[in-house]
């Protein structure tokens, strides 16, 4: 069962506008979240992340939004930079695991055309 | 801070072949994580250490494969008799000891392929 799910695989916006990417989560257990992305060839890096108590977060450009009632968190890019274009990941981690292991998404790519 | 490390980068081996992978975590990270990203998909949790003791497994991990920490720093993962579908990117993370939610670091992967 796909506890995260990114339903959009894809996403082109154009360069200085706002690229939206979604997740949304069945377990109502998972208390944190976090987006990475990934570049092809390299590893996912950590971009931002929010808690269950908090329903937005902001960082530069960055802004993740968590609607906890619908299970649903979002990630705005503004303004979207070309450099942006890559696999966007969200993550969930569980509350009642000490582990802190993640359970991650499909991914979206977004592409930001210059 | 150097970041993780993995190697080999990329490895192609026969079926029935076993493989081993070695991560190197940030220094004086504490815990370290394997993960598992095949085409299409995010990566998927295998396994957890806190320093050299493996806490928990994932039921992915059957037990044609394996995972050590032997010293509390680096960590191998061993793969015996490979299959087709263990094709994948397999990832290993590090991050600080002192929560569940420290921000994971990840390592380059390494990509096998299984002829």
């Amino acid at each position: 069962d796909q506890q995260v799910k990114q339903n959009s695989p894809s996403l082109s916006v154009q360069e200085g506008r706002i690229s939206i990417l979604n997740c949304d989560y069945t377990n109502s257990m998972f208390d944190y979240f976090l987006w990475y992305k990934k570049y092809p060839a390299e590893g996912p890096t950590f971009l931002i992340s929010i808690s269950s108590i908090k329903d937005k977060n902001e960082d530069g450009r960055f802004t993740v939004f968590l609607n906890k009632s619908a299970k649903h968190l979002s990630l705005h890019i503004v303004p979207s930079q070309p450099g942006d274009s890559a696999v966007y990941f969200c993550a969930a981690s569980p509350g009642s695991s000490n582990t802190g292991k993640l359970i991650f998404g499909q991914g979206t790519t977004l592409q930001v055309k210059p | 801070d150097t970041g993780v490390s993995q190697d080999p980068r990329h490895k192609i081996t026969k079926r029935g072949q076993n493989v081993t992978f070695r991560c190197d975590p940030i220094s004086e990270h504490n815990r370290l994580y394997w993960y598992r990203q095949t085409l299409g998909q995010g990566p998927e949790f295998l396994t957890y250490f806190q320093n050299e003791a493996q806490l928990e497994k994932s039921r992915l991990l059957s037990d044609r494969f394996s995972a050590e920490r032997p010293k509390g720093s680096f960590s191998t993962l061993e793969i015996q008799r490979t299959e087709q579908g263990d094709s994948a990117m397999y990832l290993c993370a590090s991050s600080p000891k002192r929560r569940a939610t420290d921000t994971q670091y990840f390592g380059p992967g390494t990509r096998l392929t299984v002829l």
